[in-house]
């Protein structure tokens, strides 16, 4: 089993649509949890951390569920500037480097 | 600001010639990693430092050398380039977790 895996996509949906990404990690000992946003021929950024007890900003909404170690990326009323590939991204401990996932493409339609 | 800066942003070479690719920043980051990203892989960690003069190796440490001389620079060297490292680079910085990365190199070997 892979460390950190994601639905490859793409996801094509149309403006204001509500989609939901999801990633699974193999290692029960992660300690922390990020999702990257990465456009077209662009470097990843971060989007935002997750937390055991969820978080939202704005219009994204990040959760984490231990116990079957899977992490969520929901985004609310889809924007075309949306479009990019989402990186599920684990810190398996201490200072062990992060271990991204092959992320998921998403496509907003007008 | 420039946080994290890569030279060369493009770069051409024929198998078995050499090149160092350099990343430096600016943000005193005490971690910091050399990335590579193919199409359907993902990103994929080649080497990476915890501090100034330390080094180790990622998941794809072969055919590439690394130098941390100075806290702010980390070096990428390709001694005798192979057309598989045909890619994308990204070099990245990171003092609490979260990753800045560098606007990527394109290297091609021909």
């Amino acid at each position: 089993r892979k460390e950190v895996e994601q639905d490859p996509g793409p996801f094509n949906v149309p403006e204001g649509a509500t989609v939901a990404f999801n990633c699974t990690y193999s290692n029960s000992a992660s300690q922390s949890f990020f999702w990257y946003r990465q456009d077209c021929r662009k470097e990843p950024k971060l989007l935002m951390s997750v937390y055991s007890s969820g978080n939202e900003d704005g219009r994204f909404t990040a959760q984490l569920n231990r116990a079957s170690q899977y992490i969520s990326l929901l985004i609310r009323d889809s924007k075309l500037s949306d479009s990019a590939t989402y990186l599920c991204v684990v810190s398996p401990s201490g200072n062990t480097p992060l271990v991204f996932g092959k992320g998921t493409r998403l496509s907003v339609i007008a | 600001n420039a946080g994290v800066t890569q030279t060369p942003k493009f770069r051409v070479l024929k198998t078995g010639q050499s090149m160092t690719l350099l990343c430096a920043q600016d943000m005193n980051h005490e971690y910091m990693y050399w990335y590579r990203q193919d199409p359907g892989m993902g990103l994929r960690l080649i080497h990476y430092s915890v501090g100034e003069g330390t080094t180790a190796k990622g998941e794809v440490p072969d055919g590439y050398n690394v130098s941390r001389l100075k806290k702010q620079n980390f070096l990428l060297g390709l001694e005798s380039a192979a057309p598989s490292q045909t890619s994308v680079y990204f070099c990245a910085s990171s003092i609490t977790g979260e990753l800045f990365f560098g606007e990527g190199s394109r290297l091609t070997v021909l």
